[in-house]
């Protein structure tokens, strides 16, 4: 079956740096999405990969291991506004989305 | 970048009515939309996708004949939710692949209240 794992919940602290991990297995792949989601929005796009290695965008980066399924978030420079759902969805051979359950990242001063 | 129009944003309405939502792709042509549906503090659940011109294909556990989606052209859904009870209350989510990039936007979400 098709699956998509990440941690349920992480806290972290203000102006620090975290890692969300996502680990996948799918049929097939064609590229792997990460969203932020703030609680009560519509989720909005973070990053795309479709092939192996780091993609910074400013404080966020995300990284693919297409061998190993798996994918990281990672955030720095933490703000009280990064509170959120991040969640983690692979595109199939399908073209269709397969999404994990999200992790929510508390952020404390 | 792309933008998704999903309108309205908020709805209530008596139960045993009809409901419907739309979902826009404002400055791309959308081969492909999705439909969603999102209970509190829970993850997006699919619906629905739905290809222009062709009927939608629902989710295991979706009644097609209570969410009723129209894909008429490359830049238009509808998710049209029929009478409508309580249980039906959610946040229900559109989002729209471009037809060039495969890029995958999301519209600003529906909230639905069925009193």
């Amino acid at each position: 079956g098709q699956n998509i794992d990440q941690p349920t919940e992480m806290t972290a602290t203000e102006g620090a740096i975290v890692q969300i991990n996502c680990t996948y297995q799918t049929s097939g792949f064609n590229g792997l999405f990460w969203y932020q989601q703030h609680a009560g929005e519509a989720p909005t796009f973070l990053s795309y990969n479709v092939l192996d290695g780091l993609e910074e965008k400013g404080r966020f980066s995300s990284f693919l291991s297409r061998s190993k399924g798996y994918s990281y978030l990672l955030l720095k420079e933490l703000q009280m506004k990064d509170s959120a759902s991040y969640l983690c969805a692979v595109l199939d051979s399908n073209y269709q989305l397969i999404w994990g359950a999200g992790t929510k990242l508390i952020i404390k001063p | 970048g792309a933008v998704v129009s999903q309108h309205p944003s908020w709805v209530i309405c008596k139960s045993g009515t009809s409901v419907k939502i739309e979902c826009r792709s404002l400055d791309f042509q959308a081969t492909t939309m999705f439909w969603y549906r999102q209970f509190p503090k829970q993850s997006l659940m699919l619906m629905a996708t739905s290809n222009e011109g062709s009927k939608a294909t629902y989710e295991q556990g979706v009644e097609k004949d209570k969410f009723l989606i129209n894909h008429a052209s490359l830049t238009l859904s509808t998710l049209t939710v029929t009478s409508a009870h309580p249980e039906d209350s959610s946040f229900y989510i559109c989002s729209a692949r471009e037809r060039e990039s495969g890029e995958l936007f999301f519209g600003e979400g529906s909230r639905l209240t069925v009193l």
